[in-house]
């Protein structure tokens, strides 16, 4: 029954390598987010996708590169991961993008780079 | 551009008292939402409670309730009767009511509940 669900929930891995965090969500919504989350606990939105579609690309290196194959599923691909992106990454989605209506968080993916 | 700011960095209250949080936001847009999420030491974020900017009454969720004051650009949180289990870092959170905005998250508070 869980809502949002990411996999996996512990990644440590060294730098330069290629990592990917798997997001899925059941509750029928047609926006997902990717947010990171720093040691000082400071969120900050990174994508979000509306019915597949990339609506929000904040300012993040291009070593991060979101993939939605169908609106249930964003997937969030690193490359050549370096100790900033050390952090908490959090998979959201809501039940659309233009109004307000709350965002539902995944358990969250503590990636740690060595 | 839009801002939130959280003053409290930390909070401490004694159980079964009440607590404010306090949020002030920044933005020129009529209409906005504000949002309260709570992030226990587990990790995973909780939301708690909206206030829609053409909302006339402040919004209520069983224990918390929202103190809207818009020509203040204030938003705070209340928490009645405070639990053991209230003990988090709350976030203010607010979005635009523009297709594809983004939530911009306050810094937080994080609050201790004191048996």
């Amino acid at each position: 029954d869980t809502a949002v669900s990411q996999t996996p929930k512990y990644l440590v891995t060294q730098m330069g390598n290629d990592k990917s965090i798997k997001c899925e969500q059941n509750l029928g919504h047609d926006t997902m987010y990717w947010y990171k989350q720093d040691s000082k606990k400071f969120l900050k939105i990174m994508f979000s996708y509306n019915n597949k579609e990339l609506i929000i690309n904040e300012t993040v290196p291009n070593r991060f590169s979101p993939k939605s194959p169908d609106k249930a599923h964003l997937n969030l691909h690193i490359n050549s991961l370096e100790l900033g992106d050390s952090a908490v990454y959090f998979c959201a989605s809501s039940q659309d993008a233009g109004e307000f209506y709350e965002q539902y968080f995944g358990p969250g993916t503590r990636l740690t780079v060595t | 551009a839009q801002k939130i700011t959280q003053t409290q960095p930390g909070m401490f209250v004694q159980e079964k008292e009440a607590v404010t949080l306090d949020c002030t936001y920044d933005t020129s847009d009529p209409s906005y939402g504000l949002f309260w999420y709570k992030q226990p030491s587990s990790g995973e974020m909780i939301f708690l409670i909206y206030q829609g900017s053409y909302d006339q009454q402040n919004a209520t969720e069983g224990r918390y309730s929202l103190n809207f004051q818009k020509a203040r650009k204030s938003a705070n949180l209340v928490i009645s009767a405070s639990q053991l289990g209230d003990s988090a870092m709350y976030f203010c959170a607010m979005r635009r009511n523009n297709y594809g905005q983004n939530f911009v998250f306050g810094p937080g508070t994080r609050l201790s509940v004191l048996p």
